[in-house]
């Protein structure tokens, strides 16, 4: 069974500084996407950044960025120039990808907090 | 182009009552998802449905929770009695086959008293 682990539950940064947060997958697949959705105080998930794994190149979108490590199954977000609206949950998922619309499995989150 | 709606995004019942929470997925999209998160945790997923067939409803407890997707478009989860327990978030979620991720609604915050 895919598993999701975020090892963080609580991160605070200095608004304009950089943070990373640290996500670790478990799974036997070779076709998978995995992603970074944030969750703020309106509990609407939103997606950040996705990553095929199949593509070697870092996902990058924005002021978000992401460290690929396939073969440690590792997956990192790091924000930069950090912003008070980064606030949030961020969750850490997983989809295979060889099932179309296959179920995304999530981690248990990091609240990032923003200190002005 | 309209997100995936839910209704309500808050309800308070007392415990044994019935509940039901009601999703409208985005248009076209032909898979909708159920997820249930508990404070503090990610989301868990609780049924998948392919148009009407409910094709991924092994987490989903029966023996309470029931759902439909009668026209392969909304679809309604229900709860029948509800548990002190099932205070939680109810998330929907909806993707088509050319997207590789789900886009979620606000979900309905629930709490059993």
């Amino acid at each position: 069974a895919q598993t999701v682990t975020q090892s963080q539950p609580e991160m605070s940064v200095q608004e304009a500084e950089t943070v990373t947060l640290s996500c670790t997958y478990d799974t036997s697949e070779s076709d998978y996407y995995l992603f970074w959705y944030k969750q703020p105080p309106s509990r609407q998930m939103i997606l950040v950044i996705r990553q095929e794994a199949y593509k070697q190149q870092n996902a990058t979108e924005n002021r978000f960025s992401v460290n690929f490590q396939k073969a440690a199954k590792s997956f990192s977000l790091k924000i930069s120039d950090s912003q008070l609206g980064d606030a949030a949950m961020y969750f850490c998922a997983y989809r295979r990808g060889c099932c179309r619309d296959d179920k995304i499995i999530f981690g248990k989150g990091t609240r990032l907090h923003i200190l002005p | 182009e309209a997100g995936v709606v839910q209704s309500p995004r808050y309800k308070i019942i007392e415990k044994k009552q019935p509940v039901a929470f009601w999703c409208n997925p985005i248009s076209g999209h032909n898979t909708l998802y159920w997820y249930l998160q508990n404070l503090g945790q990610g989301p868990e997923l609780l049924i998948r449905y392919e148009n009407e067939e409910a094709v991924d409803d092994s987490q989903l407890p029966k023996d309470r929770f029931s759902a439909e997707r009668l026209k392969g478009v909304d679809s309604t989860l229900k709860i029948q009695p509800a548990e002190l327990g099932d205070s939680a978030v109810y998330l929907c979620a909806s993707s088509s086959g050319g997207n590789t991720e789900a886009f979620f609604g606000q979900g309905t915050r629930l709490t059993v008293v």
